[in-house]
């Protein structure tokens, strides 16, 4: 069954923490996006992938890393420079008009 | 800057109709969609509109005026698990395909 995969559902992190989150699709789709969203705010984009080995930086990149090595897999690093991390984070990947959105992580600071 | 606006909150009951409008402000326009997002679960698509006009997809419905920056999306025979919060969002980069969000707006949907 094709689709996009994201693990961890729940995640915490320590202050000083990176954390790394997952997200992988066997859509082979070549477009690849990650997007940060706040209690009751729309989704805001941190990085983007059109193809492997290449990304490009959203509204909000800063704190955050992303690498692109297989067409499969997109993964997103929060880093410890990144302040506010608490957040509902989605992975997505684009079909006909639209997006399909990976079941997402909660990330929380502890 | 670029920016979508919704209202934040529209309640119903059961069978009735509502809207959800959505205007926006963007450097350029390649299309406006709809997304369902549940509580606690991922955004799903519900449907696009590329140019003016009404698309209909059953329940919903979903039009679009280029020339006023404006689309509405269109909820009819409302059922309970409509219940959700409905995002706009807009691709304003051809080049590109990263969509811009709107905020969203809650549907509570009452017996």
């Amino acid at each position: 069954d094709g689709g996009i995969t994201q693990s961890p559902k729940y995640l915490f992190r320590k202050e000083g923490q990176n954390v790394t989150l997952s997200c992988e699709q066997n859509l082979n789709h070549d477009a690849m996006y990650w997007y940060r969203q706040d209690p009751g705010q729309g989704l805001r984009l941190i990085y983007y992938s059109q193809i492997v080995n290449d990304f490009q930086k959203g509204d909000i990149a800063e704190g955050y890393s992303v690498s692109r090595e297989k067409k499969e897999s997109f993964p997103l690093t929060v880093t410890s420079a990144q302040k506010n991390p608490t957040a509902f984070y989605l992975c997505a990947t684009t079909t006909n008009y639209g997006y399909t959105f990976g079941s997402g992580t909660r990330l929380t600071v502890v | 800057g670029q920016s979508l606006e919704q209202p934040s909150e529209v309640t119903a009951v059961e069978g009735a109709i509502v809207q959800i409008n959505c205007t926006y402000q963007t450097s350029g326009f390649y299309g406006l969609s709809w997304y369902q997002q549940h509580d606690g679960g991922a955004p799903t698509f519900l449907s696009y509109n590329g140019l003016d006009g009404l698309e209909e997809t059953g329940r919903f419905s979903s039009f679009l005026s280029r020339s006023d920056s404006y689309g509405y999306l269109l909820l009819q025979e409302l059922q309970m698990k409509d219940s959700a919060s409905y995002f706009c969002a807009v691709r304003a980069n051809q080049a590109g395909t990263a969509l811009i969000f709107g905020k969203g707006t809650t549907l509570s949907v009452s017996s």
